[in-house]
């Protein structure tokens, strides 16, 4: 139990070009979803909070208009990067929390590598 | 802000026990977790203990929690090759909403 997917696992494109990573929870509903950025050899850094129905909370320094998130539903919340550029690559790494589940567990999804070019 | 840190590096030898460390600084820490990250891969929960234990045993790992001292440690009893990986601690505040994770340690196992 407590399976959280993403897609794609990978993704490469231009610069200035929009990208959309889906996260999913699999098999139970993700009241609340987080959206992590890792760059090498560091740790997860938060960038956002998100609430099924609502508005996502933006950490400090995080471009909320770059950043899109949507939470739509209580199994999938997405992240789209805007007009991309180089410094954004990253590997982006949601989780979800909530029912059905160990009470205020996060659980990770696999990850999505992200490059521009 | 809160703070969590761990060493960067452990080597061990196959068989032998690991033990990885982490100190925190949050007094109203709730849970305490330990999520395992294998390359290119995201962060599988091993295993969490509540604020108010000492001591957590499931299978292999075993977690120790000192919370007068703020510290945290997990125990990897005969630690194999896929045990490498790099490994994080993190902790939940009392108004827990978000996680605070360490650095992560690496843990390389020889054979």
């Amino acid at each position: 139990g407590a399976v959280v997917s993403q897609h794609p696992s990978r993704v490469i494109c231009k610069s200035g070009t929009s990208v959309k990573i889906e996260c999913r929870s699999l098999d139970f509903q993700a009241t609340t979803m987080f959206w992590y950025r890792q760059f090498p050899k560091q740790s997860l850094m938060l960038m956002a909070t998100s609430n099924e129905g609502s508005k996502a909370t933006y950490e400090q320094g995080v471009e909320k208009d770059k950043f899109l998130i949507n939470h739509a539903s209580l199994t999938l919340s997405t992240l789209t990067v805007t007009s991309a550029h180089p410094e954004d690559s990253s590997f982006y790494i949601c989780s979800a929390r909530g029912t059905g589940v160990l009470t205020d567990t996060q659980y990770f999804g696999p990850g999505t590598r992200l490059t521009v070019l | 802000g809160e703070d969590v840190e761990q060493s960067l590096f452990l080597s061990v030898r196959e068989g032998d026990s690991s033990v990885i460390n982490c100190t925190y600084t949050d007094s109203s820490s709730t849970y305490l977790y330990w999520y395992k990250q294998e390359p290119g891969a995201g962060l599988q929960l091993l295993t969490y203990i509540f604020s108010n234990m000492d001591m957590k045993q499931d299978q292999r790992l075993t977690v120790l929690l000192n919370k007068k001292d703020k510290h945290l440690s997990l125990r990897i009893a005969d630690t194999q090759t896929g045990d490498s990986a790099i490994y994080f601690c993190a902790e939940m505040g009392a108004a827990g909403n978000k996680l605070t994770f360490g650095g992560g340690t690496r843990v390389l196992v020889k054979p």
